[in-house]
């Protein structure tokens, strides 16, 4: 069956600090990504996905980037956090084509002081 | 785009009671209706989806309906118990298009 995985589950970084969140997939090939924000436990707002190695799409202008170095591995970067990039960082794969669920792994809390 | 507007944003009900939770979306050409189940701390969960040839979808205590001439669809729980407390999203996406999420809502279950 398959799996997703996201690390660190929880993260203190200072303003200014740099930032990588990795999330691994297993058990599929060639799945779609996404990296969500969610904020005050409410509410998922699409950052990036992926379709393929090396294919990122952002959906919104912002401090963060997003890299697809393997099939089934997705990091989430920062060169300099800000205060506004704490949140809820949630990863999430499908297969690709029409109407596949997205199947979401459990998070990495990121706490900007 | 995609509009998805979720109603209530805070639902009690008593145990064994039901819960109905209501979406609506602006794009006709949306096809795909997903709903997830959030607990604290951990990522959505997928509970049941429904596609747009369907108008109604049950897994045991679990029910989906959908409206598409209205644009609305329903998740419908009934015999709640205790550990149906969480928050729950729906979903949106059009053919070739993203999952538009809506706000979210908080159920309680008391006992």
């Amino acid at each position: 069956s398959q799996t997703i995985h996201q690390w660190p589950a929880t993260l203190v970084q200072p303003v200014g600090s740099p930032l990588s969140l990795e999330c691994t997939v297993e058990g599929t090939s060639n799945p779609n990504l996404y990296w969500y924000r969610q904020a005050a436990g409410r509410g998922l707002q699409l950052l990036f996905y992926s379709v393929g190695i090396g294919q990122i799409s952002s959906e919104v202008p912002q401090n963060l980037s997003a890299s697809r170095p393997q099939d089934r591995q997705f990091i989430l970067s920062s060169k300099k956090l800000l205060l506004s990039d704490s949140g809820f960082y949630l990863c999430a794969w499908n297969q690709g084509g029409v109407g596949q669920p997205q199947h979401f792994g459990d998070g990495t809390r990121l706490s900007i002081l | 785009g995609e509009n998805v507007e979720q109603h209530p944003s805070t639902l009690s009900v008593q145990e064994g009671d039901s819960a109905v939770i209501k979406c609506t979306y602006s794009d006709s050409a949306s096809n795909y209706f997903p709903w997830y189940k959030q607990e604290l701390g951990k990522g959505p969960q997928l509970i049941i989806d429904i596609r747009s040839n369907v108008g109604e979808k049950k897994d045991q205590r679990i029910a989906v309906t959908l409206n598409k001439t209205a644009k609305h669809f329903s998740l419908h729980i009934t015999e709640t118990q205790p550990e149906d407390s969480a928050v729950y999203f729906c979903a949106a996406s059009a053919p070739l298009g993203q999952l538009t999420f809506g706000s979210g809502t908080q159920l309680t279950v008391l006992p």
